[in-house]
């Protein structure tokens, strides 16, 4: 099993939609991020979790909602999103705030409607 | 006040040269990390160096080197005899003491052309 997955890969939702999008890691990490990244534009920190405890959350608008259920796992929930919001939805994880790498999964493409 | 400025939006090389990408860091804190990331088309972003502000040794992995100078505040990054599998989204980041979360660069792209 590679480091990072996430699921799905591709995702078309309308504005009126709720969908999640999930990432799971496999090296053991205690912290995992959302990222957003949008054409032309930096990354995005969107949040950030260690231990399972949210750390960071950097004025995402509340139709993103995370959801760290274990160390191993993270969700992203969407619901009533908006044209803008379509992007690369990219998960990491790494062994620890700070200092350490972090690992990414391939991402989803999100496309909203 | 943390940054990472990376001036060179895009890049193309013919395939054999050598380049170098450019990352600038702004940072008050004596303790911190630099990273490059690489992020090909298939849109991964895999994890290339760490280096850590006491260590101001030159690294070189295969055709890749890395050059850290503190007096100028850059971690420059250079790949010699580029190759097409080079051309991706390179991203330099920091991280320090006071600020542990990640902070990106805004990338650059690298094209190398056959």
């Amino acid at each position: 099993e590679t480091g990072v997955t996430q699921t799905p890969r591709h995702l078309v939702m309308g504005m009126t939609n709720k969908k999640s999008l999930k990432c799971e890691q496999h090296l053991g990490h205690n912290a995992m991020y959302w990222y957003k990244q949008s054409a032309k534009k930096p990354l995005e920190l969107m949040f950030v979790y260690s231990l399972e405890e949210r750390v960071e959350n950097n004025s995402v608008p509340s139709r993103f909602s995370p959801e760290c259920p274990n160390s191993s796992h993270l969700f992203l929930h969407l619901h009533t999103l908006q044209p803008e919001d379509s992007a690369l939805y990219l998960c990491a994880s790494s062994q620890g705030l700070g200092a350490y790498e972090q690992y990414f999964g391939p991402g989803t493409r999100l496309t909203v409607t | 006040a943390q940054k990472v400025t990376q001036a060179q939006t895009e890049i193309s090389v013919v395939e054999k040269e050598d380049v170098t990408l450019d990352c600038v860091y702004e940072t008050r804190d004596t303790t911190y990390y630099l990273f490059w990331y690489k992020q090909p088309p298939s849109g991964e972003l895999v994890f290339l160096i760490r280096r850590n502000s006491f260590d101001e040794q030159n690294e070189i992995s295969g055709r890749y080197s890395w050059n850290f100078q503190k007096s100028t505040s850059s971690f420059n990054f250079t790949i010699t005899a580029s190759q097409v599998v080079d051309s991706a989204v390179y991203f330099c980041a920091l991280t320090t003491t006071s600020y542990d979360k990640v902070i990106f660069g805004p990338g650059t792209s690298l094209s190398v052309i056959p």
